[in-house]
């Protein structure tokens, strides 16, 4: 089955820096990769997904890139704000029929204001 | 909608006890999945549904553990007995139909039973 590895596990960052979270994946037959933002006291929501026939996809602060041939993939966020500490959640998923969701283990992000 | 539907969104209950949870996924999703999530082990899959039918019930840790998906609105986890280390919050997550070009890919969460076993 896909295996999904996600680091770092915690990110500390100054308001207004970057954060970046990088994940690898095993399954070289996965095809959407989503990211989910889970706020204390909430279930994971997604803010961004990508799929395997772009390399880059943006929305406002935040962006993802995938390498299909190294396996691997990446949330960037820019001009982070307090708003943004939440723990993040990566997943390698192969989209079409019954495919169950195997999540990365996350990444705890502190913007410090 | 009013998306992922879990209840109770807390429960507190003696070593030995039985505990259900309690799920109604959003309308049309035909996919159901029971996440369990704990500091030391994060996100872990315990089971998913497909169509109401029981597709991998791998991650259930013992048979203590079971499933049920009566119909398409419904879902239920259980423990009997429960314990101590099954202090987590559950989640209980749908997803809709199929199709690499659709949003059939995106899970929606629910908000999460917090169980706390003394």
């Amino acid at each position: 089955g896909e295996n999904v590895e996600q680091h770092p596990s915690t990110l500390s960052v100054q308001e207004g820096d970057s954060a970046v979270i990088k994940c690898t994946y095993s399954d070289s037959a996965s095809n959407y990769f989503p990211w989910y933002k889970q706020e204390l006291g909430k279930g994971p929501q997604l803010i961004i997904d990508i799929r395997s026939n772009v390399g880059e996809k943006k929305d406002q602060r935040i962006a993802v890139t995938l390498n299909k041939t190294a396996k691997h993939f990446s949330l960037h966020i820019t001009e982070t704000q307090p708003e943004d500490s939440a723990v993040y959640f990566c997943a390698a998923i192969i989209s079409g029929g019954y495919q169950k969701v195997t999540f990365g283990t996350g990444t705890k992000l502190q913007v410090i204001p | 909608d009013a998306g992922v539907i879990q209840s109770p969104r807390h429960e507190v209950t003696e070593m030995g006890q039985e505990v259900t949870l309690r799920c109604k996924p959003i309308s049309g999703h035909n996919s159901l999945f029971w996440y369990r999530q704990t500091m030391m082990r994060g996100l872990e899959l315990l089971i998913y549904f497909n169509n109401n039918v029981p597709i991998d019930d791998s991650g259930m840790p013992e048979d203590r553990f079971s499933a049920k998906m009566p119909n398409a609105s419904f879902s239920t986890l259980k423990i009997q007995p429960s314990e101590p280390r099954d202090s987590a919050v559950y989640f209980c997550a749908s997803r809709g139909g199929q199709g690499a070009l659709s949003g059939a890919n995106v899970l929606t969460f629910g908000a999460g039973s917090r169980l706390t076993v003394l």
